[in-house]
């Protein structure tokens, strides 16, 4: 399994663009890479999931470039209740469980 | 997207006893999974539960202290079993749908603490 390397946190203030980005040097070729966004006392929500070049939905975009060795989860214009641990996970096709990485706490502040 | 429930929610119990967590989801999907938490942690693989045969466990824990079951395929349990305080933890189940590139969703957790 790819193993993911993000920031251990990060500090906002409320109406930026948050980018937080995620390094998987030994990605496999049927790797997706998945974000996931975790509230305190809550089970981890899924956010988005691509597998090159850009993806966006109403919540945020992954930026993956070519080769595929990074990628870039980017949340525009934060509040204060984008306040959680973002996990980045390299999810492997085929039912395989997810192995997650210590995330990145993001505090967004006022 | 699947929507899962557990119960219960939370529990408080005291050493040596067992507690049996319950994962329900909305519909049938082909895989279980049980995870850990700590405070302040990552989540930790504890098991695949599979349907119709013996759960596949990770490193470090065993069938004897986590029991699951998985008899249809919706529906899955893990027994905590002869608690001790170090078993304090949240535990949450995922589900993930029947094709290969489908997400994982994760059920609100059970936040338990032993005595």
């Amino acid at each position: 399994l790819a193993k993911t390397t993000q920031p251990i946190s990060m500090d906002s203030y409320e109406g930026q663009e948050v980018n937080i980005t995620c390094s998987h040097n030994n990605i496999a070729t049927n790797d997706y890479i998945t974000w996931y966004q975790q509230f305190p006392s809550q089970g981890p929500r899924f956010i988005i999931q691509g597998y090159k070049t850009k993806v966006t939905n109403e919540v945020a975009s992954l930026f993956i470039p070519a080769d595929r060795k990074s990628s870039t989860l980017s949340l525009p214009r934060v509040s204060l209740s984008d306040t959680a641990v973002y996990y980045c996970l390299a999810f492997p096709s085929g039912n395989t469980p997810l192995v997650f990485g210590k995330g990145t706490r993001l505090s967004v502040i006022a | 997207s699947a929507v899962i429930s557990q119960k219960p929610s939370r529990d408080i119990c005291q050493r040596g006893t067992s507690l049996t967590i319950q994962c329900q989801v909305d519909s049938q999907v082909t895989m279980m999974f049980w995870y850990r938490q700590q405070p302040g942690q990552s989540l930790t693989l504890i098991a695949t539960a599979n349907q119709g045969s013996e759960a596949t466990y990770e490193s470090g824990f065993v069938i004897d202290k986590f029991p699951i079951s998985r008899p249809n395929l919706t529906f899955s349990t893990l027994t905590v079993s002869n608690m001790s305080p170090e078993d304090s933890s949240i535990y949450l189940c995922s589900a993930q749908g029947e094709r290969s590139t489908d997400t994982q969703y994760f059920g609100p957790g059970t936040r338990l603490t032993v005595l």
